[in-house]
């Protein structure tokens, strides 16, 4: 149990367009979803916190008109790079939260690896 | 969320436990110990956490000092596939994460 995915698993696009990412909690409903970025050879840096139904809360330096969040269902959040340039080329992974008896596990998508060109 | 401390990287032979530290000296009692590794190019696995405990899984078993200022994941028969950063975490119950640079663990035959 415990599974998220994410989709796509790679993309490429150029620079100046948008792309969205999907993630799902496929056997469980996620009280939470968090949104993570990774550069090559550094650790997972959190982007944004997001409830289903309320606007997400973005980690200082994260601008949240370019990374936008909807978290439209208990299953589902998507993460929307608008108008992406080659910084914005990244690992990009999410996590789905879920209560287990009395603490919290969360658990990640296998990452969305996104190339702007 | 408190600081952890943990070794850049260690190297463990195949077959052998391989025991990974990690101080969190500023740890607070409500503050859980998660450990999570990240094989090369995928997300991060969630391994195991605990309290005060020590707990076990299949996975792998986590002893926690009874001040809670560190703890050890030991993973009883490492295996090449066990090679991955491994993060210890602290954190409040259903706070978001905070992952540092973690152990790289290198598994040989």
């Amino acid at each position: 149990g415990a599974v998220v995915s994410q989709h796509p698993s790679w993309v490429i696009c150029k620079s100046g367009t948008s792309v969205k990412i999907e993630c799902r909690s496929l056997d469980f409903q996620a009280t939470t979803m968090f949104w993570y970025r990774q550069f090559p050879k550094q650790s997972l840096m959190l982007m944004a916190t997001s409830n289903e139904g309320s606007k997400a809360t973005y980690e200082q330096g994260v601008e949240k008109d370019k990374f936008l969040i909807n978290h439209a269902s208990l299953t589902l959040s998507t993460l929307t790079v608008t108008s992406a340039h080659p910084e914005d080329s990244s690992f990009y992974i999410c996590s789905a939260s879920r209560l287990a008896l009395s603490s919290y596990e969360q658990y990640f998508g296998p990452g969305t690896r996104l190339t702007v060109t | 969320d408190a600081k952890t401390t943990q070794p850049p990287s260690m190297d463990c032979a195949e077959g052998r436990a391989a025991n990974l530290p990690c101080n969190h000296s500023t740890i607070s009692g409500n503050e859980y110990v998660y450990w999570y590794r990240q094989i090369h190019s995928q997300g991060p696995q969630y391994i195991i956490h605990g309290l005060k405990n020590n707990e076990t899984n299949e996975m792998a078993s986590l002893i926690i000092t009874e001040d809670r200022k560190s703890s050890t994941l030991i993973l009883p028969h490492a295996t090449l596939r066990d090679t991955a950063v491994y993060y210890c975490i602290v954190r409040a119950n259903d706070y978001k994460l905070s992952f540092g640079a973690g152990t790289t663990v290198t598994v040989r035959a």
